[in-house]
C-alpha cells in the first residue's frame, strides 16, 4: 500500500503552460507539505497545509497554488511556467507532534518537472 | 526559525568501514524531534533515525546510530560497516514539538561508498 502517492511522476512542458501534479495520502495525516528540490539537491519548502491553516513560503511565485479537496489530497497547480520550474516535486504528509511513535514526514515518490 | 547545518556537502567512505556524518542546528526550544532521512538515486526520501531530544540515550537502528549533543546542538549520524547502498544525499531536519508542523532540513551531504 503507497502512503504517499504522486502523480505524474515524470512531466515534461513548455514554458508558458499551466500543470498541476496531484498527491494523496492514506495515513490519515492532517498536515501536507509540497517541497521543490533544485539540481543542487537542497529541499525547499513551498507550502505546508492543514484543515485549518495554510502556511506559504514568501519566496514561492504566486504562480505556484496548492489546492485540497480534501483532507487526504494536496494539489499543486502551476500557472505559466518558467525554465527556473525545472525540479522534483515532493508531496509529504506527517502527523501532529505529539503522535511520539512516529512523527516524521512521509514522502511521497517525487515528481520530475522539465520546462523546455 | 530554526536553522539545521550539514557542513560536509560532500563524504566518502571505504566500503566496511564507519563513517560520520555531522549536522548542527540552531533552535531555543527544549523538546523536539531531530531525523536523518536517506535519498538514494532513485529520489525516494527513506527516514534512517530519529531521535527524541528529551531522550539522553541515542537512537540506533542496526548499522546506523546518532551522536546526539543536546548542549552542543549537534546530532551527528554514524555509519557501521558501510555498504554500496548506503550511496545516497543524507538529510537532517528538525521538528518543534510544540509548534511543530514545520520540518527544518538541512542541504544535504552526498556519501559515496567505494568498494
Amino acid at each position: 500500500d503507497t502512503a504517499v502517492s504522486q502523480t505524474p511522476k515524470y512531466l515534461v512542458t513548455q514554458m508558458g503552460n499551466d500543470k498541476s501534479i496531484k498527491c494523496e495520502q492514506n495515513l490519515g495525516h492532517d498536515t501536507m507539505y509540497w517541497y521543490k528540490q533544485d539540481s543542487k539537491k537542497f529541499l525547499k519548502i513551498m507550502f505546508s497545509y492543514n484543515n485549518k491553516e495554510l502556511i506559504i513560503n514568501e519566496t514561492v511565485p504566486n504562480r505556484f497554488s496548492p489546492k485540497s479537496p480534501d483532507k487526504a489530497h494536496l494539489n499543486l497547480h502551476i500557472n505559466s511556467l518558467e525554465l527556473g520550474d525545472s525540479a522534483v516535486y515532493f508531496c509529504a504528509s506527517s502527523p501532529p507532534p505529539l503522535i511520539v511513535a512516529y512523527n516524521e514526514q512521509f514522502f511521497g515518490p517525487g515528481t520530475r518537472l522539465t520546462v523546455l | 526559525a530554526q536553522t539545521v547545518t550539514q557542513s560536509q556537502p560532500e563524504m566518502s567512505v571505504q566500503e566496511a568501514e564507519t563513517v560520520t556524518l555531522s549536522c548542527t542546528y540552531d533552535t531555543s526550544e527544549s523538546d523536539y524531534y531531530l531525523f536523518w532521512y536517506k535519498q538514494p538515486p532513485s529520489r525516494q526520501m527513506i527516514l534512517v533515525i530519529r531521535q527524541e531530544a528529551y531522550k539522553q540515550q541515542n537512537a540506533t537502528e542496526n548499522r546506523f546510530s546518532v551522536n546526539f549533543q543536546k548542549a552542543a546542538k549537534s546530532f551527528s549520524l554514524k555509519i557501521s560497516d558501510s555498504q554500496l547502498g548506503d550511496a545516497a544525499m543524507y538529510f537532517c531536519a528538525y521538528r518543534s514539538k510544540n509548534t511543530g508542523n514545520q520540518f527544518y532540513f538541512g542541504t544535504g551531504t552526498s556519501l559515496t561508498v567505494i568498494p
